[in-house]
């Protein structure tokens, strides 16, 4: 069973930089599964931030692109977000999650395992 | 970017009644469309992907149909733990999207 934890400080100020990482447990994640975060405003819906491969390849949400960075970190079976100069619109529960990927030339890009969530409020 | 279009926004069902969720794509995205259920506090749960197949531990009360632009979610009995707020999300390209959710409330 893969389990996706989040960890990362909960309070961010203004124009700083909004650091989390995801610690996978329960499989591999040199796997053909791709690793992603996903947001969600208090009381909002979901947003789709970004997803990264074992190889270090990425794609980024075009609004969000500018100011972020998925990594991995396959010794730590980890893998981590950074958004810069955060704003008050950028507190959120950020979840990472697993992508299904792609098996014998079938892709599939929707979420089968997710973390429990770490709230991010970007205060002063 | 392809926006989802959900609806309604509430959905109020008494327990045993049948619930129909709506999922509207602003072009088409084939099958390539995922449901999932989010109850408060808890992280979203996938539901159904490629539109109709029930996912692991998914209760066969739930079924996806559709394809193309037009998708619907049906609970055919509803029970106290579905009550929750439903998402669906296209995966057809990129950036994925996600609709903005239909809160099914107890009548």
């Amino acid at each position: 069973q893969v389990q996706l934890q989040e960890s990362g400080p909960g309070l961010v100020k203004p124009s700083g930089t909004l650091s989390l990482t995801c610690a996978v447990s329960g499989g591999s994640i040199s796997s053909s599964n791709w690793w992603s975060w996903v947001r969600q405003p208090p009381g909002k819906g979901l947003e789709w931030i970004g997803e990264i491969y074992h190889s270090g390849s990425t794609n980024y949400n075009p609004s969000l692109k500018s100011r972020i960075t998925i990594s991995v970190d396959k010794s730590k079976k980890q893998f981590s977000l950074k958004v810069r100069s955060v704003t008050a619109a950028d507190t959120a529960v950020y979840y990472c999650a697993r992508i299904v990927g792609c098996t014998n030339g079938i892709c599939l890009y929707y979420f089968d395992y997710w973390g429990q969530g770490t709230l991010v409020t970007v205060s002063s | 970017e392809i926006v989802m279009t959900q609806s309604p926004a509430t959905l109020s069902v008494s327990p045993g009644e049948r619930a129909t969720l709506s999922c509207r794509a602003s072009q088409s995205v084939s099958s390539n469309l995922a449901w999932y259920q989010q109850k408060p506090g808890q992280a979203p749960r996938l539901l159904i992907y490629g539109a109709s197949t029930r996912a692991t531990r998914t209760p066969a009360r739930f079924s996806g149909s559709g394809s193309g632009t037009e998708f619907t979610l049906t609970i055919s009995s509803l029970q106290s733990e579905d009550f929750a707020v439903y998402y669906c999300q296209h995966y057809n390209n990129w950036p994925l999207t996600f609709g903005g959710g239909t809160k099914v409330e107890i009548k």
